[in-house]
């Protein structure tokens, strides 16, 4: 079955420097989300990408879907002790049932 | 935005006994619900999905038997936990889609099930 694989496991950044986390999926996908997960909390939605080469920005947040549809990145430029938390990608397939696939995470520590 | 709630939000039982919970699409209908599991500090392992009126599609290695799934309606799924053992003991995720895409997936926030 499709796999998604994620690292780092765990990341420490002082306040201030960038975070990357990357996505490897042993299929093509054909759409790659982002979740974030606060300590306690539930997964929220921060986007999807469909396109070959998509990069997408969220403020300080880049997203990256490569041209083989099977790998992607998060990159968080400067980060803040609110970007505290796990986070998760997710592979979609192109079956009927729409699943998603998690990868494992990365659990981000920013240090203040 | 789109809100799902779960019920209930944390429950203790006692083994051999069963346990439901509740995803409910507040604000919208779901065409398809989803049932995750999650351990401490890992990942979301999806058990099955759920399509209004129609069984659901469990994952390999989920006993549909013991993991009893009703979406009665488009905006109520319920994920009933059967003869609970310790083992069972876990963070359980819906989430519900609005439409037959490949859209985002709204996550409600989570039943702790603690079997004693």
């Amino acid at each position: 079955g499709q796999q998604v694989m994620q690292i780092p496991q765990y990341q420490h950044v002082q306040e201030g420097e960038d975070f990357t986390t990357y996505c490897n999926s042993s299929t093509t996908l054909s759409n790659i989300q982002w979740y974030k997960q606060r300590p306690g909390g539930h997964p929220v939605f921060l986007i999807q990408l469909v396109k070959s080469g998509e990069v997408k920005k969220q403020k300080r947040l880049t997203f990256q879907f490569g041209e083989a549809k099977k790998n992607s990145s998060l990159h968080i430029t400067a980060t803040q002790t609110t970007d505290v938390g796990t986070y998760f990608c997710a592979g979609g397939n192109s079956g009927s049932a729409r699943q998603l696939t998690f990868g494992s995470g990365t659990q981000l520590t920013v240090l203040p | 935005g789109a809100v799902v709630s779960q019920h209930p939000s944390w429950v203790i039982c006692k083994s051999g006994t069963s346990v439901k919970i509740e995803c409910r699409s507040l604000d919208f209908q779901a065409t398809t619900m989803f049932w995750y599991r999650q351990f401490p500090k890992q990942s979301l392992m999806l058990m099955a999905t759920s399509n209004e009126g129609s069984k659901a599609t469990y994952e390999q290695g989920v006993e549909k038997d013991k993991f009893l799934i009703n979406h009665a309606s488009l905006t109520l799924s319920t994920l009933t936990v059967t003869s609970a053992h310790p083992e069972d003991s876990s963070f359980y995720i819906c989430s519900a889609r609005a439409g037959a895409g490949a859209g985002e997936q709204y996550f409600g926030p989570g039943t702790r099930l603690t079997v004693t």
